[in-house]
């Protein structure tokens, strides 16, 4: 079972930040959050990953909150091309690093 | 190179008929992995494995039968198929035993008929 939880779908304004949250409540000590985006008809793609820390790369940031039970994705600027599903996924080491376990996700639209 | 590749993008097979599904990377990853994923939901693991060997089998009927003949392909057999195993089949490969990304394939779009 997916041990995360997403809002089914989320609207955001092209040019504008999108924030997608996740909780995962009964995330583990040694669980990563992961991002993956799947836009239509083509493979997941990652996005970040973290632990406990925030991150950032060229594509989006993730807010970890301190007792790690939820994050936000966020895409700072977001376009046309932004418009996927997005998954939130726990997963560690026990789990195996890349057995994804996929919850339903977030279809994000980003509206012209 | 970051791409794995899979063949055929798509795939017409009656329920009598054998085929095979291919995926290729060449990223030295030693973890591939197989995944379906039926129409408006999310991609289901079906198989790992692990330096080549079978590592997790998600409870997948046996007429899917998985094969990694070296470390750079995967191959997944399909036998007497039902309609119901429709879908897209996705292939994905990634580094082993670190906190890394997976890189996944396009798909092969599978019809039973």
């Amino acid at each position: 079972d997916a041990k995360t939880t997403q809002p089914p779908s989320m609207d955001c304004a092209e040019g504008r930040a999108a924030n997608l949250p996740c909780n995962h409540s009964t995330i583990s000590g040694n669980e990563y959050v992961y991002w993956y985006r799947q836009i239509h008809s083509q493979g997941p793609q990652y996005i970040i990953h973290g632990l406990k820390n925030n991150e950032t790369n060229e594509m989006a940031s993730l807010i970890i909150t301190e007792d790690r039970k939820s994050s936000t994705l966020i895409l700072p600027h977001a376009t046309l091309r932004d418009t996927a599903v997005y998954y939130c996924i726990v997963t560690g080491q026990q789990t195996g690093a890349n057995n994804l376990f996929f919850g339903t996700g977030t279809r994000l639209t980003v509206i012209p | 190179d970051t791409e794995v590749t899979q063949t055929p993008k798509h795939l017409v097979m009656g329920m009598t008929n054998k085929k095979s599904l291919k995926c290729e990377q060449h990223m030295g990853h030693r973890a591939m992995y197989w995944y379906k994923q039926k129409a408006k939901k999310p991609p289901e693991l079906m198989f790992v494995y692990s330096y080549e060997k079978l590592s997790i089998n998600e409870s997948v009927p046996s007429r899917f039968s998985p094969e990694c003949p070296n470390s750079s392909l995967l191959n997944l057999h399909l036998h007497a198929l039902q309609p119901e195993d429709s879908a897209l089949y996705l292939c994905a490969s990634s580094q082993q035993g670190l906190m890394t990304e997976a890189f996944f394939g396009q798909g092969t779009r599978l019809t039973v008929v």
